[in-house]
């Protein structure tokens, strides 16, 4: 089953609202999150590394004040696209990295779709 | 900086043929290397994956081994399936630090 979870696996919003994705892992504590965007037919690129309770680090490029992480558990970390518009409209995914009992490894989420209309 | 650079799909074969998708890395270190699989419509799961050099990951039939001479990691099946359609990334990790640089992924298609 799902390591990792993701909510909602697809959402529609208005051009100049905000909206926020969940990232949960379950059944174990994850330090480090990821978190991707992936446009049509193309790789994941890495938009920011999340850690429980500091700051996130942000690729080059990606605006943070746009795309807000918070990381407040070990089980959480949350992505917020605030004042989105269409061109942010794309695939997100989020990745934990933590101790399973498959193992120590990534484990990613099943990913969110947003439109932004 | 560390790279993957993974051939260029789509890759088309007819059920039971046999696969070969190429990855190659760029990396300091020893990094860990990683296979993962893209199905319609869904996240990443990971299909195999090897630490250190000359490890054979495996997994569902596919195999890749981990050749730090040649600094290569190419995925192979001996006889895909329809199921196997999907898109394929090869991934590295260098360092202590769980963050993954991906290949640009190949679209496999399997006909019947």
């Amino acid at each position: 089953g799902a390591v990792v979870s993701q909510h909602p696996s697809r959402v529609i919003c208005k051009s100049g609202t905000s909206v926020k994705i969940e990232c949960r892992s379950l059944d174990f504590q994850a330090t480090t999150m990821f978190w991707y965007r992936q446009f049509p037919k193309q790789s994941l690129m890495l938009m920011a590394t999340s850690n429980e309770g500091s700051k996130a680090t942000y690729e080059q490029g990606v605006e943070k004040d746009k795309f807000l992480i918070n990381h407040a558990s070990l089980t959480l970390s949350t992505l917020t696209v605030t004042s989105a518009h269409p061109e942010d409209s794309s695939f997100y995914i989020c990745s934990a990295d933590g101790q399973h009992n498959s193992g120590n490894t990534i484990y990613f989420g099943e990913g969110s779709w947003l439109t932004v209309v | 900086g560390n790279s993957v650079t993974q051939m260029e799909g789509p890759v088309t074969l007819s059920e039971e043929a046999f696969l070969t998708i190429n990855c190659t890395y760029t990396a300091t270190g020893y990094p860990s290397l990683f296979w993962y699989v893209q199905y319609p419509g869904e996240g990443l799961q990971l299909l195999l994956k090897a630490t250190k050099a000359d490890d054979k990951g495996s997994n569902k039939g596919f195999e890749a081994t981990y050749r730090k001479e040649t600094t290569s990691f190419h995925l192979e099946k001996g006889s895909v399936q329809v199921s196997d359609s999907a898109v394929y990334f090869c991934a590295l990790k260098s360092g202590g630090y769980n963050k993954l640089i991906f290949g640009a992924g190949t679209r496999l298609a399997v006909h019947p």
